[in-house]
């Protein structure tokens, strides 16, 4: 699976939206980007994923890069519930498993 | 409720002890893995696997040992050969790949602290 590069930290105004980056220059045709998010002390939830559309639901949007080697999720109206540690992977797809690697996300806090 | 279920949440070990960390899912989920957190820490995977009675090291597979002879169950086993397992201990599970991708789901973890 390839390696993703995300911002140690990140603030974001209460009521903005926040744009958290993540760096993929090495990703493979088969690989999705995947997004999750954990609260402290709690197992990462999932958030959103896609392969090269941007992609929208309740929670966010995710936006790809045309070539693939970058992505952006964006929580379009931030509240105090969204400060969390954000992971961004990368997984290949049709496969039944394989190794899947996070690194140390993005530790996003939303102040008042 | 469908899910996936770690057991105990807090367990503390003497030094030298083995101990075994249970998760169990029922969503028919073929992949289980097994991740570590440190305290400021990403994730670390320990060992996967992708079907019954198979299983494969991850990043930091010394000192651990799993099974999975079900499965719904994919327990790990710290032994007393881990020099610092005092973790936050992660399972999660994945069904087959589809063209829409195969996301892994989490469950809740367990705080393992070494006395």
């Amino acid at each position: 699976d390839a390696k993703t590069t995300q911002p140690p930290s990140m603030d974001c105004a209460e009521g903005r939206a926040a744009n958290l980056p993540c760096n993929h220059s090495t990703i493979s045709g088969n690989e999705y980007v995947y997004w999750y998010r954990q609260i402290h002390s709690q197992g990462p939830q999932y958030i959103i994923h896609g392969l090269k559309n941007n992609e929208t639901n309740e929670m966010a949007s995710l936006i790809i890069t045309e070539d693939r080697k970058s992505s952006t999720l964006i929580l379009p109206h931030a509240t105090l519930r969204d400060t969390a540690v954000y992971y961004c992977i990368v997984r290949v797809v049709n496969t039944n498993a394989g190794k899947s690697t996070f690194g140390d996300g993005t530790t996003l806090t939303v102040k008042p | 409720d469908g899910g996936i279920t770690q057991s105990p949440k807090y367990l503390f070990r003497k030094e030298g002890q083995n101990v075994t960390l249970s998760c169990e899912q029922n969503l028919n989920h073929d992949a289980m893995y097994w991740y570590r957190q440190d305290p400021g820490q990403g994730l670390r995977l320990i060992y996967y696997s992708q079907i019954v009675n198979d299983f494969q090291k991850g990043d930091i597979a010394e000192g651990y040992s799993v099974s999975r002879e079900k499965k719904e169950s994919f327990p790990l086993t710290v032994t007393s050969a881990q020099k610092n397992p005092t973790a936050f201990y992660l399972c999660a599970s994945s069904p087959p790949g589809r063209g829409d991708g195969n996301t892994i789901y989490f469950g809740e973890g367990s705080w393992l602290t070494v006395v």
